[in-house]
């Protein structure tokens, strides 16, 4: 059984301070990681996506990859008010012809 | 360009009736694949769909049926409905299942049985 698993939160985080998102699989074969948010009563957005392990960052977002630990990582640095949602981790591999296994989810509050 | 478009966007049924749900994909996006996610849960595999072709089940029962036509757009049908498929039914569009192919999402479906 793939696991993906993430705390389920709630993370409360100051305005404009970093928020810090984990994320851990079992799936040593799994080849591409995804953190997609979520809005109360919305669906997934795609914010990042990792290949390679090391660092990605794109704007305010920077997603973490280590696959001898298995795990991933998302930090939100300046954090907005906006940035409340439910984040949620998924991975793909091959030998499951890259369908998305996904955590459950970790909520994200930003307090102004 | 549009996006992911599912429809309808709410739906309530009665126990023991049946449900179809719509998704068009992103033009040029020959890959699309279904997830539900019930309330505080991470979004549950379905069934994948490449070139109109079935390539992937996940673990639910036989009332969940789907298919893509020739413009790649799908139907996720449920049979038999119990309250337990009460759930936001999620398309995901994509270019081709593959290592570095990003998944992205319509609205959803959110699918109420009473």
């Amino acid at each position: 059984q793939k696991e993906v698993e993430q705390n389920s939160g709630p993370l409360s985080v100051p305005e404009g301070a970093i928020a810090s998102l984990n994320c851990t699989y079992s799936d040593r074969g799994s080849q591409s990681f995804f953190w997609y948010r979520q809005y109360s009563g919305k669906s997934p957005e795609l914010i990042m996506s990792i290949y390679s392990n090391g660092d990605k960052e794109d704007g305010r977002f920077t997603a973490q990859l280590n696959k001898a630990s298995q795990y991933v990582s998302l930090l939100i640095r300046d954090s907005q008010p906006s940035d409340s949602a439910t984040y949620l981790c998924a991975v793909s591999a091959a030998d499951s012809n890259y369908q998305l296994i996904w955590g459950a989810g970790t909520k994200l509050i930003i307090k102004p | 360009d549009a996006g992911v478009t599912q429809s309808p966007t709410h739906l309530i049924k009665t126990r023991g009736q049946h449900v179809t749900l719509r998704c068009s994909p992103i033009s040029g996006h020959k890959s699309v694949s279904w997830y539900q996610q019930v309330l505080g849960q991470g979004p549950q595999f379905i069934f994948q769909y490449y070139e109109k072709e079935e390539r992937g089940r996940g673990n639910f029962p036989d009332r969940f049926s789907a298919r893509q036509f020739p413009n790649y757009s799908s139907e996720l049908n449920v049979n038999a409905l119990l309250l337990g498929d009460s759930a936001l039914y999620l398309c995901a569009s994509s270019l081709v299942p593959g290592y570095n192919t990003e998944a992205f999402f319509g609205q959803g479906t959110r699918l109420t049985v009473v």
